[in-house]
């Protein structure tokens, strides 16, 4: 079956460092990504929409100069955390399918800590 | 904006019980996901539904569109069961899922 990607699984960095997050589709194409944060006993919430040579589309609420989407290729899009600060500390996860309405596949998921 | 209420939030039973976990939105959608997160934060997705009802092992997991409600069964529950069981809402087109707050599920032996 369909395998998704997610690297780092877990990061550990000051407050003021960048943080990038790795998403890849292994054995399809994704041309759209999608980017999820869940804090603690909270429930998932979308974070953005990413779109595969165009720009990602941010849920209300989501800085989108502080978490920079890039989805450059079919089967690769990252998140980078910009000037991570300690209420930055989530659980992010990536999600993806071959098409609207397809089943979807889930990263295992990154915990980042910022210290 | 679609609301998702979820039903139990959490859920305690034995080995064997035969689970029922509850999913009701307020709009229409294309699809509804059934998805279970592991305390390692894993997610898993289980089914997506856009009518009727689907199986999968043990699990079952049914749709009424009119309604506008799901369930998410578990039969012979195992302890291997145990994990946040998560409604989410796809609207059409390439959008995001609405989430549930999920269901906190503990099958004790």
């Amino acid at each position: 079956g369909a395998v998704v990607s997610q690297h780092p699984s877990w990061v550990i960095c000051k407050s003021g460092t960048s943080v990038k997050i790795e998403c890849r589709s292994l054995d399809f194409q994704a041309t759209t990504m999608f980017w999820y944060r869940q804090f603690p006993k909270q429930s998932l919430m979308l974070m953005a929409t990413s779109n595969e040579g165009s720009k990602a589309t941010y849920e209300q609420g989501v800085e989108k100069d502080k978490f920079l989407i890039n989805h450059a290729s079919l089967t690769l899009s990252t998140l980078t955390v910009t000037s991570a600060h300690p209420e930055d500390s989530s659980f992010y996860i990536c999600s993806a399918s071959r098409g609207a309405n397809e089943k979807l596949f889930f990263g295992s998921g990154t915990q980042l800590s910022v210290l | 904006k679609n609301e998702v209420e979820q039903s139990p939030q959490n859920l305690t039973a034995q080995e064997g019980e035969f689970i029922t976990i509850n999913c009701s939105y307020s709009v229409g959608i294309s699809a509804l996901h059934w998805l279970q997160q592991h305390p390692g934060g894993g997610i898993v997705s289980l089914f997506m539904l856009s009518s009727g009802k689907k199986k999968h092992g043990r699990l079952i997991a049914t749709i009424n569109i009119q309604e506008k409600h799901s369930s998410l069964h578990i039969t012979a529950s195992h302890p291997r069961d145990s994990a946040v069981y998560i409604c989410a809402l796809a609207g059409g087109g390439a959008d995001g899922l609405t989430f549930g707050k999920g269901t906190h599920l503990i099958i004790q032996p």
